[in-house]
């Protein structure tokens, strides 16, 4: 099994839905991460969690939300899905260190219609 | 503001040619720097990391990178191109003072002709 598994892979969906994304680690790490990745932005950092008390807005939180259910499970929403939501998104993980490596799920990709 | 750029989106190279992918940083104070390679339908996966040891940082497949902090850079390369190098690489920087936050460029998509 993965050491980052995200859910769904694949979802399209339409205007005004509601969408969530999964992520669950069993690299025990207690730090996660949502980013979004956009042809010719590379990454950007949507939310993170530094343990499952801790909620912080990365670079580009407007229209997401996220949950910190278990150290384990950090999922990502969209209360009103919207086309330049189009994106694959991406949850990682790392541990405490300093010079923080990061882990990454294999990626949702989101379509929007 | 702290931030990081990678000097073309595109970089296209024959099989066994010298392979060079740029990163710069913006900050007064050193990163640390890291450089991930996404392969096709793949999440991000580590090559190298600097985090203030050696300023020649040896990676996975081949792979180095130089940090110089007089030209705030940290250039990625490999002798000799394969195939399977084809892929998009990120260059990636983080701060103490960021809580270590990762901040990615934009990528660098590299095509290895045959």
């Amino acid at each position: 099994d993965a050491d980052v598994t995200q859910t769904p892979r694949n979802r399209i969906t339409k205007t005004g839905k509601r969408i969530m994304l999964e992520c669950s680690q069993t690299k025990g790490h207690d730090r996660m991460y949502w980013y979004r990745q956009d042809p010719g932005l590379g990454l950007r950092l949507i939310y993170y969690s530094f343990d499952v008390k801790d909620i912080n807005k990365g670079e580009i939180s407007d229209g997401y939300s996220v949950s910190r259910q278990a150290q384990a499970k950090f999922s990502l929403s969209l209360e009103s899905a919207i086309p330049n939501q189009t994106a694959l998104y991406f949850c990682a993980t790392s541990g405490d260190l300093g010079a923080n490596v990061l882990t990454f799920g294999a990626g949702s990709r989101l379509t929007v219609l | 503001a702290q931030s990081v750029t990678q000097l073309g989106s595109h970089v296209s190279v024959s099989e066994g040619a010298l392979v060079l992918l740029r990163c710069n940083y913006s900050s007064s104070v050193p990163p640390y720097l890291f450089w991930y390679v996404q392969y096709p339908n793949q999440g991000l996966q580590l090559l190298l990391k600097y985090t203030s040891a050696a300023t020649l940082v040896k990676g996975i497949n081949g792979f180095e990178a130089e940090f110089k902090k007089s030209e705030t850079s940290f250039h990625l390369t490999k002798p000799s191109a394969h195939m399977s190098d084809a892929a998009e690489y990120f260059c990636a920087v983080s701060w103490m003072d960021s809580s270590y936050k990762l901040i990615f460029g934009s990528g660098t998509r590299l095509l290895v002709r045959p």
